[in-house]
């Protein structure tokens, strides 16, 4: 129990449907992230945020629209998605924005995400 | 861009026997850090490097930052099939505006046989 939790765990949709997936963390955090990790590719950091504002985008398609109304919550907002999109996806906080190289980063457990 | 590569992609081995695992780039990082993922679960911190030829080690653990800080690896000592699981790398650089970024490495799959 890292004290960042994602709902749902698994989720299948069809590419037409539109969903939302979620994040919260429990430990006072500022920074927060969403990354794709996919079979046989590196985890990819998609969007950060720091005290609730966007800081990074790292060219993610419209498709997907982050969320950030507090510090402790984050949402993904998927729409249209293909199926190449199917991945785990993985959000995680840090205390702050990642002002120091040994900050660390704590994971949520993901969602493991099924688009037909 | 910066990119660690990572091997070997999969190991499988007995338990009680001994394994490298090895991040190698041709970029310089201010840190690196290694992570182990469980089957369903997110990657949990293990270890940061920091200083060229660092090495530190965790129970039967041992991580290595090598001098020129482009390289590591991490070395378990009679692995046991709770050491199972994906280890991660991931090098740390300066984006600007006063952060830093991790890049990740594609993982080792780790399969200790009881």
């Amino acid at each position: 129990e890292t004290g960042v939790t994602q709902t749902p765990r698994h989720l299948v949709m069809g590419m037409t449907n539109k969903k939302s997936l979620k994040c919260e963390q429990h430990l006072g955090h500022n920074a927060m992230y969403w990354y794709k990790q996919s079979a046989k590719k590196p985890l990819e950091l998609m969007f950060v945020y720091s005290l609730e504002e966007r800081v990074e985008n790292n060219s993610v398609p419209s498709r997907f629209s982050p969320e950030c109304p507090n510090s402790s919550h984050l949402f993904l907002h998927l729409h249209t998605l293909q199926p190449e999109d199917s991945a785990l996806y993985l959000c995680a906080s840090s205390q702050d924005l990642w002002g120091f190289s040994t900050d660390t980063q704590y994971f949520g457990p993901g969602t493991r995400l099924t688009v037909l | 861009t910066q990119l660690l590569e990572q091997s070997p992609q999969f190991l499988s081995i007995q338990e009680g026997e001994n394994l490298t695992v090895y991040c190698n780039s041709s970029s310089v990082f201010s840190s690196l850090q290694w992570y182990r993922q469980e089957p369903g679960e997110g990657p949990v911190l293990l270890v940061t490097v920091v200083t060229g030829g660092e090495v530190k080690k965790l129970k039967r653990l041992t991580f290595q930052f090598g001098d020129a800080r482009k390289d590591s690896s991490l070395h378990i000592t009679a692995a046991q099939p709770g050491d199972t699981g994906l280890y991660l790398c991931a090098g740390a650089a300066y984006s600007g505006a006063g952060s830093y970024q991790l890049t990740f490495g594609k993982g080792t799959k780790l399969s200790v046989i009881p």
